[in-house]
């Protein structure tokens, strides 16, 4: 079974609008970590956010935010007002297990943002 | 300050050669990671190390890989000998473990692989 679930391939957005890329996930561990990485065009992995199992607020980081909903063991990436340089490939990842350090990716999504 | 090292950035070799992939962890990071990255399977963790130690192979596709870590600051990926299906993106990370709250892993700019 995948433990990443990204459910959509490719989004295709207009610039300044906000966008919510999917990101659900298998674990029956109760600790747990979640990110997101960004991969532009350039090939870079550039790591965005993290949420951690027991953290009792969403994430936030600048325009990125992340709609964590436990029960529904989803982990969503919400750009808020996007722009041209937001275009990439994004991965959302899981580290499961205290002490754990292994990431295991999901197969992304490909984020265009349209002028 | 300076990120995840890696060189060479690009390598196109003949099927049979062997091949070795360098890393330079971020300066006071003492885990690093190896990862692959192809269209078919994704991002896949090859192998990682904890204070030059290595601690899970598991994801090491066969003996033709091997990895080592001789100090804090280097770390090579070796190929011998070397495949078509082994061309792909190569990655390094590092993170810092225990520390922050996230122990979150750097990423390098990547190995571009080619083998003919």
């Amino acid at each position: 079974a995948q433990k990443i679930t990204q459910t959509q391939p490719g989004m295709f957005v207009q610039e300044k609008e906000a966008v919510t890329l999917d990101c659900t996930y298998d674990t029956s561990d109760q600790s747990y970590g979640l990110f997101w990485y960004k991969q532009p065009s350039s090939g870079e992995m550039i790591f965005l956010i993290y949420q951690g199992s027991y953290d009792e607020q969403n994430a936030t980081e600048g325009r990125y935010s992340l709609n964590f909903q436990k029960a529904r063991k989803s982990a969503n990436l919400v750009i808020s007002a996007s722009q041209l340089g937001d275009s990439a490939m994004y991965f959302c990842a899981m580290r499961e297990g205290l002490g754990a350090q292994k990431l295991v990716f999901g197969q992304g999504t490909r984020l265009t943002i349209n002028p | 300050d300076a990120g995840v090292i890696q060189s060479p950035r690009h390598e196109v070799t003949e099927m049979g050669q062997e091949v070795t992939l360098r890393c330079k962890p971020i300066s006071g990071h003492n885990s690093l990671f190896w990862y692959r990255q192809t269209m078919m399977r994704g991002l896949e963790l090859l192998i990682y190390f904890n204070n030059n130690v290595p601690i899970d192979d598991s994801g090491m596709p066969e003996d033709r890989f091997s990895a080592k870590m001789p100090n804090a600051s280097f770390s090579t990926l070796k190929i011998q000998p070397s495949e078509p299906r082994d061309s792909a993106v190569y990655f390094c990370a590092s993170s810092f473990l225990p520390g922050e709250r996230t122990d979150t892993q750097y990423f390098g700019p990547g190995t571009r692989l080619t083998v003919l």
